[in-house]
């Protein structure tokens, strides 16, 4: 099905340094996901928003939920060897309740 | 609380050989079940998903099919092998109706030779 577009691509950064990535659509959205992947391992819920301009944080991580519905980035801060993975955005369109997802941020943390 | 598992791990299988990968949930009732394929380095694609029991739908026209025998069952089938079959399979659940969040099983990597 058709992808967000989630930017960046990829990222390579030292420790302790914020990263921010975005994702975006042409349509309108009803709830924002960010998920985690590490190698060889499914997908894990990070954060779930729910409404427009909604701010949400889960420890070093904030995301949030923009104003026009069709977009929405994640904020990692002081970041740490551990959050090395992929991050994915993802979320149901408002017309058909499909789910779509980013094709991923791949975050590499230098120590 | 709910746990979703995923059997096997990893698998190897040749050319023209069948399949089943199997997903299982504990936890929850009448879940929404999704296979997802991931290619190497790629994002998801939705395969098949499913809102209760013998209720599936194909996303994708593919040598690939579901089938949920049981509520909190749902494996995935394949007569004949292709190449391009191998990738990482990922199940995920949802709570049903108006919930979004989907979670994911650990998946099995299927390397096809």
């Amino acid at each position: 099905g058709q992808q967000l577009n989630q930017s960046p691509q990829s990222m390579f950064i030292q420790e302790g340094e914020d990263v921010s990535m975005n994702c975006t659509s042409s349509s309108i959205f009803n709830t924002w996901l960010w998920y985690k992947q590490e190698p060889g391992e499914g997908p894990v819920l990070l954060i779930a928003l729910y409404k427009a301009g909604e701010l949400t944080s889960n420890g070093r991580l904030t995301a949030q939920f923009g104003i026009t519905r069709k977009d929405s980035f994640l904020n990692i801060s002081a970041s740490i060897p551990s959050d090395v993975g992929i991050y994915f955005c993802a979320g149901p369109e408002e017309n058909n309740n499909d789910m779509r997802f980013g094709a991923g941020t791949r975050l590499t943390v230098k120590p | 609380s709910q746990t979703i598992h995923q059997w096997p791990a990893t698998l190897v299988q040749p050319v023209g050989s069948p399949l089943s990968l199997e997903c299982t949930v504990e936890g929850t009732s009448n879940p929404n079940l999704y296979w997802y394929r991931q290619a190497a380095g790629r994002g998801l694609q939705l395969l098949f998903y499913s809102i209760g029991i013998d209720q599936i739908s194909s996303e994708v026209p593919q040598n690939l099919s579901a089938s949920r025998p049981q509520d909190r069952q749902f494996i995935l089938s394949s007569k004949k092998l292709l190449l391009s079959d191998s990738g990482f399979y990922l199940c995920a659940w949802a709570g049903g109706a108006g919930v979004n969040e989907q979670f994911f099983g650990p998946g099995t990597r299927l390397t096809v030779l």
